[in-house]
């Protein structure tokens, strides 16, 4: 079975500093996909930051990077420069080929304050 | 328009009534998922459709019967729910390439449902 775990339901952050969102996954499959996903109260989930089992190096994307241990199986979401339109829900979420279907976590809250 | 687009945003509707969910995609993609977001709890995948054929249904109610009448469009159809049916319903859809697990999932923005 997938399954994602996501252990700090909120977080706080001052504008302009680096936050960590934590995540980690459990899966038997030796190949798989990690996702971060960004949910304003608009509702809309958003796509930031894609990392695959075998990429050697972490993903990278503006604002956003993937710090990936794969023997810890953790992939952490790393945002420097915390602006107030970071606000929002994140979720971490993992796709294998044995479940072929996205599975998410619950979610941190950020509240990015100035 | 572009994304994947769902009608209505918002929802109240009795127990007795019918009501379906809307969701559209101009992506070109080959794949479309229903996936129900309550609070406090993960996003929970309903319903897989690829190439217009069901083939997932994570043990959903009967209540709630989905539709793909081809490989753009995406319904919801609802009939007598129940309060604790009110949630978050999200659309994505998907295309599969290549060897990476990236299939570039791509959500609507949501219909939350109220059920009075």
């Amino acid at each position: 079975a997938q399954k994602i775990t996501q252990t700090q339901p909120g977080m706080f952050v001052q504008e302009k500093e680096a936050v960590t969102l934590d995540c980690t996954y459990d899966t038997s499959d030796q190949s798989y996909g990690l996702f971060w996903y960004k949910q304003p109260s608009s509702g809309e989930m958003i796509f930031l930051i894609y990392q695959g089992s075998y990429d050697e190096q972490n993903a990278t994307e503006g604002r956003y990077s993937l710090n990936f241990q794969k023997a810890r199986k953790s992939a952490n979401l790393v945002i420097s420069a915390s602006q107030l339109g970071d606000s929002a829900m994140y979720f971490c979420a993992l796709h294998t080929g044995t479940a072929s279907k996205l599975t998410f976590g619950t979610g941190t809250r950020l509240q990015v304050t100035l | 328009e572009t994304g994947v687009t769902q009608t209505p945003r918002h929802l109240v509707m009795g127990m007795t009534n019918k009501k379906s969910l809307k969701c559209e995609q101009h992506l070109g993609h080959n794949a479309m998922y229903w996936y129900k977001q309550s609070a406090k709890k993960p996003l929970e995948l309903m319903f897989v459709y690829s190439l217009e054929e069901r083939v997932e249904n994570n043990s959903v109610p009967s209540r709630f019967s989905p539709e793909c009448p081809n490989s753009s469009h995406l319904f919801l159809h609802l009939h007598t729910l129940q309060p604790e049916d009110s949630a978050l319903y999200l659309c994505a859809s998907s295309q599969k390439t290549g060897s990476s697990f990236n299939y570039g999932y791509t959500f609507g923005s949501g219909t939350r449902l109220t059920v009075v």
